[in-house]
């Protein structure tokens, strides 16, 4: 069993529609971390969270410690959101990754 | 600043040989952290070090080593090339340790190794 599992492996949205990654993990961790990889390897943090909600722009990180499940929101998603959304737990001396969600979204 | 910066961006060895990876952190930060990352097994932790001194250490053979040098620089090196080392090798770098934990990590844009 991985110790990071993520949902949906891939997904095809239309320009403008609200999308969801989910993300449960099993390890203990304070905080857990959301990252973007775009196709040619480079991957940029989202977010760090460790408790409730988090905003950027149209992206949204929710998390429940208690329950060990995150989610990312995309809303009014567009073209260039097209990347792999992975989460990631840090334990404090590892670092657990989830497979990646692979996003396409169509014009 | 500058971000994260790994050399080189792409390598090609044979089985066998060795390789060694470089990865300059954003100044001021202490701890750089290497990754491996394929398509079958996705990203793995290999090894955090902080302060020339490895705190963290993934499930890799031995054959995977790195070290850090007094400038925060990092170098990872693979001994005798196997196939299944053919990957993406990513660094991060942070300012405190216990990688991950309590900030965020700023990574670079990887050393795409092919190992024929």
């Amino acid at each position: 069993k991985n110790e990071v599992e993520q949902s949906p492996q891939n997904l095809t949205a239309q320009e403008g529609e609200f999308i969801t990654i989910n993300c449960s993990y099993s390890v203990g961790i304070s905080a857990l971390h959301w990252l973007q990889q775009h196709p040619g390897g480079g991957i940029v943090s989202l977010f760090m969270l460790s408790s409730g909600k988090k905003k950027h722009g149209r992206l949204i990180a929710t998390i429940n410690i208690q329950e060990k499940h995150s989610s990312l929101h995309i809303t009014a998603s567009h073209p260039r959101d097209s990347a792999v959304y992975i989460c990631a737990a840090p334990t404090g001396n590892q670092f657990y990754f989830g497979t990646g969600t692979s996003l396409t979204v169509i014009p | 600043k500058a971000g994260v910066t790994q050399t080189p961006r792409y390598l090609i060895k044979t089985r066998g040989q060795q390789v060694t990876l470089s990865c300059s952190p954003i100044s001021g930060h202490r701890s750089v952290s290497w990754y491996q990352q394929t398509p079958g097994q996705g990203l793995q932790f290999l090894f955090e070090y902080f302060s020339e001194t490895q705190r963290n250490k993934g499930n890799f053979p031995g054959r995977f080593s790195g070290r850090q040098f007094s400038n925060s620089r990092s170098e990872m090196n693979v001994s005798t090339l196997e196939l299944g080392d053919s990957a993406l090798y990513l660094c991060a770098s942070c300012e405190g340790h216990s990688v991950g934990v309590n900030e965020k990590l700023f990574f670079g844009s990887g050393t795409q190794l092919s190992v024929l």
